[in-house]
């Protein structure tokens, strides 16, 4: 039961530099986003698609790019690194309507120095 | 200020005792949603709301949606220690496909 994939689970960052967080689900699920926990502020939707070939802004999109080419992936970019963007990355899946299970990655954990 | 606002931020409890976890809103929400979440996990879904003044309940968990469907309260009756997480409530509003999650609360049950 692979649900949905987030890689890497670890990542060290210097001030600058660029990287992508991949994910991944296998349950055809048309929605997918990314979100960031940081402590005492719960979820913050970053970006999330709809389908392949559709994307659009969540809450806090600024420095971050995603795509979705596919319905399986959503890899989510960070252009340049900032220390403001430590924090720990959740992707997620589910289908259609708003109110159904959300299903979520393991998380990545992301330090930029 | 967060859409949706949870109380308390910690709540820490001896086995056996009860507790109840708030989350509020000024907006209404068309679902509302809790998630339990363990360290070095993701969330997990317990349980969806959409009704207002619904009441449903999962084992010693008792979930209510407010009536005008802008707050919610997750209740658990003589908590363990397997209880201790962080619980996070989450919004759908009708508008559109984006969940709004509250700040989280979280819950640790001593033994």
């Amino acid at each position: 039961n692979a649900g949905v994939t987030q890689t890497p689970k670890f990542q060290v960052l210097k001030t600058g530099q660029s990287m992508t967080l991949q994910c991944a689900q296998d349950m055809n699920h048309e929605y997918m986003s990314w979100y960031r926990q940081d402590p005492g502020m719960g979820l913050r939707l970053i970006h999330y698609s709809v389908g392949a070939g559709i994307t659009d802004q969540g809450e806090v999109p600024n420095g971050y790019n995603v795509s979705r080419s596919t319905t399986e992936d959503f890899p989510l970019r960070l252009l340049s690194a900032a220390p403001s963007q430590t924090s720990v990355y959740f992707c997620a899946s589910r289908t259609g309507f708003s109110g159904n299970t959300i299903y979520f990655g393991e998380g990545s954990w992301l330090t930029v120095v | 200020t967060q859409l949706l606002e949870q109380s308390p931020q910690f709540l820490s409890i001896q086995e056996g005792e009860n507790l109840t976890v708030y989350c509020n809103s000024s907006s209404v929400f068309s679902s509302l949603q809790w998630y339990r979440q363990e360290p070095g996990e993701g969330p997990v879904l317990l349980v969806t709301v959409v009704t207002g003044g619904e009441v449903k309940k999962l084992k010693r968990l008792t979930f209510q949606f407010g009536d005008a469907r802008k707050d919610s309260s997750l209740h658990i009756t003589a908590a363990q220690p397997g209880d201790t997480g962080l619980y996070l409530c989450a919004g759908a509003q009708a508008a559109g496909n984006k969940l709004t999650f509250g700040g989280g609360t979280r819950v640790l049950v001593k033994p």
